[in-house]
């Protein structure tokens, strides 16, 4: 059965403290791994897609890369903005579904 | 990115009657579209999924007579939920994929807050 598991659940980090989010996925047959951003009361908003093990993909301080395992989201330097649940998703061959992690609730202060 | 509309932002319903929310993917065509169900804290939750012209696919444990899916268009998917109860009330969110394209992200439209009294 496709698993995705995201740790930590919650992370607190100061303002310019840079740190990463795992995301951990069994899955046969991947067809992409996903990060989307989800702000309280809203919609996730996606971020990246990766398809393919040592694929890196960065937007302003963020920063995806993949393994046959698993995925970071780098976070260089955030800033309060920053603060979110962070969600991780993968897709696989014969299944138009994305199979979603539980998020990592990230928490920056100033 | 690809948009995703999704009207009301927020509903709020007496019990027994019932509710449609609309998901319009608003610059691209989506032969497939997901509805899901989101608790406080909690992650996504898949309900069904929305293919244009054809039922759909409910997944386990999922009402199909109470969440009843319309996927009448390439651009639009409704979720009606019938004879809504609180215990109802919920976080409701569609996405879309790009037509032709399985291995594309999904985007998300806004969410519907929906609360029965």
């Amino acid at each position: 059965e496709d698993q995705v598991t995201q740790s930590p659940e919650a992370l607190r980090l100061q303002e310019g403290e840079s740190s990463s989010l795992n995301c951990s996925y069994t899955v046969s047959g991947l067809r992409g791994l996903f990060w989307y951003r989800q702000d309280p009361g809203k919609g996730p908003e996606f971020l990246f897609t990766l398809y393919s093990a040592g694929e890196e993909k960065e937007k302003e301080r963020l920063k995806a890369t993949l393994t046959k395992k698993e995925s970071f989201l780098h976070i260089t330097a955030p800033k309060p903005e920053d603060s979110a649940t962070y969600l991780c998703a993968v897709g696989r061959g014969g299944s138009e579904k994305l199979v979603f992690g539980k998020g990592t609730k990230l928490t920056v202060n100033p | 990115g690809a948009v995703v509309s999704q009207h009301p932002s927020r509903v709020i319903c007496k019990s027994g009657t019932s509710v449609k929310i609309e998901c319009r993917s608003l610059d691209f065509q989506a032969t497939t579209m997901f509805w899901y169900r989101q608790f406080p804290k909690q992650s996504l939750m898949l309900m069904a999924t929305s293919n244009e012209g054809s039922k759909a696919t409910y997944e386990q444990g999922v009402e199909k007579d109470k969440f009843l899916i319309n996927h009448a268009s390439l651009t639009l998917s409704t979720l009606t939920v019938t004879s809504a109860h609180p215990e109802d009330s919920s976080f409701y969110i569609c996405s879309a994929r790009v037509s032709g394209l399985r291995n594309t992200e999904a985007f998300f439209g806004q969410g519907t807050r929906l609360t029965v009294v």
